[in-house]
């Protein structure tokens, strides 16, 4: 069946880097995703990787992806003040690919 | 530069009242969702549209009607509200399969 988990709460030191896991249960994944939400606002896409990558850069974000493990995880350095948010994975399915089933959330506390 | 819109933002209701939630969107997408936001349990999908005059059910629809008359416009109807369906509500729109989803603010919803 479809399940996507997450760890429900992290907690870092600002400047240090910030590593958020998420497993997922069905292998016909293609995209998997990374949002954001902010407290009172709606979800943002973060970055997204296809499922035959294993790992995608943007800026400060790392996504790494373990197809045999079905892990991903969202790796941000120097994590900042800002970051502090609930991160949400994703995933779409090859036979649905027009909806998201999204994990419960890692509320990510950034402590100056 | 709208993007989705909610209306209303809040809403308490009593056991057994009727309403309807709307969703707006200006980006010309082709692809509507409601989902609701319960604490812990992530986002789950409601229902969804893949075109005008389309919808489909999702994971947990019961109690709850859509309409997609106009391309731009998703309503999500309570036609007897019940107090488990408390919750934060999230619209949201995408251009395509597999591709971004853009979300409105959410719309906090109390079932008295």
């Amino acid at each position: 069946g479809e399940d996507v988990e997450q760890s429900l709460f992290l907690s870092v030191r600002e400047g240090d880097s910030s590593v958020i896991n998420c497993t997922y249960t069905d292998s016909s994944s293609t995209y998997l995703y990374w949002y954001k939400q902010e407290p009172g606002a709606g979800l943002q896409l973060l970055t997204y990787i296809f499922s035959n990558m294993d790992m995608k850069q943007d800026q400060r974000l790392t996504v790494l992806l373990n197809k045999k493990d079905k892990h991903l995880s969202l790796r941000i350095a120097d994590t900042q003040t800002g970051d502090s948010a609930i991160y949400f994975c994703a995933e779409t399915l090859m036979d649905s690919s027009y909806k998201l089933i999204f994990g419960s959330g890692t509320r990510l506390l950034v402590r100056p | 530069n709208a993007g989705v819109t909610q209306t209303p933002k809040f809403r308490v209701l009593k056991t057994g009242q009727s309403m309807t939630l709307l969703c707006a969107q200006d980006m010309n997408h082709e692809y509507m969702y409601w989902y609701r936001q319960d604490p812990g349990m992530g986002l789950r999908l409601i229902h969804y549209s893949v075109g005008e005059g389309t919808t489909a059910k999702g994971e947990v629809p019961d109690g709850y009607n859509v309409s997609r008359l106009k391309k731009q416009n998703f309503l999500l109807g309570l036609e007897s509200a019940a107090p488990s369906q408390t919750s934060v509500y999230f619209c949201a729109s995408s251009p395509g399969r597999a591709g971004e989803l853009f979300f409105g603010e959410g719309s906090r919803l109390t079932v008295l």
